[in-house]
């Protein structure tokens, strides 16, 4: 069974880097799909960030590209998002997917989701 | 950017059948999925390439899209299937969630 656990800091001050890991198991990350990163701000919708790919070839949400970094680790099995100059409206539950892109894109297995607070 | 539009909230009686719509320009040219989320819950995927089902995901949940719409179907809805719905596309290498609709039970 795919399990995914997002893991990092709930709180960031603005201005500063948020940094999130999602641990990997009972499947290899080098073995296949995507990997990435969604958000969805309290009480508000889901909003793609990015995914990688275990080559390392990536593909980002437009709107965040410029802040976005997103990293794969396959000897620890896990995935990594950094996000730049946080400001408030960067406050969401963050989720980690292993996602599938084959002429469409579908997210199959979802971590629980952990909640990022941006304040000072 | 492209984007993907849904009613905010749909209401249905148990039993009856619920269809949620997302549309979008030419959204029947792409491949549109949708996920089911219930409150301090993760999203599932219910429906993906328009009208396939993930194993596990009921039969009564059913999609459709064509021209400018995707819908998904739900039919002899039980109150389990209160929940938000959200369609997903993906377009020009970029992943577009509609808003969500809260389908509620009455």
């Amino acid at each position: 069974q795919v399990q995914l656990q997002e893991s990092g800091p709930g709180l960031v001050k603005p201005s500063e880097t948020l940094f999130l890991t999602c641990a990997v198991s009972g499947y290899s990350i080098s073995s296949g799909y995507y990997w990435g990163w969604i958000r969805q701000p309290p009480g508000k919708g889901l909003e793609w960030i990015g995914s990688i790919y275990h080559g390392g070839s990536a593909y980002y949400n437009p709107s965040l590209k410029s802040r976005v970094t997103i990293s794969i680790d396959t000897s620890k099995n896990h995935f990594s998002l950094r996000l730049s100059s946080v400001t408030a409206a960067d406050t969401a539950v963050y989720y980690c997917a292993r996602a599938r892109i084959s002429g469409d894109y579908l997210s199959d297995y979802w971590g629980q989701g952990t909640l990022v607070t941006v304040s000072s | 950017s492209y984007d993907l539009t849904q009613p905010p909230s749909v209401s249905v009686s148990p039993g009856q059948t619920a269809s949620i719509t997302c549309s979008g320009d030419k959204l029947g040219d792409k491949y549109a999925c949708w996920y089911q989320q219930k409150p301090g819950q993760s999203p599932v995927l219910v429906i993906y390439q328009d009208t396939k089902r993930p194993s596990g995901i009921p039969e009564r949940f059913s999609g459709s899209n064509s021209g400018n719409t995707a819908t998904l179907t739900v039919s002899g809805t039980q109150a389990m299937d209160e929940a938000d719905y959200y369609c997903q596309a993906w377009d020009n290498s970029t992943v577009v969630f509609g808003g969500g609709t809260k389908l509620t039970v009455l």
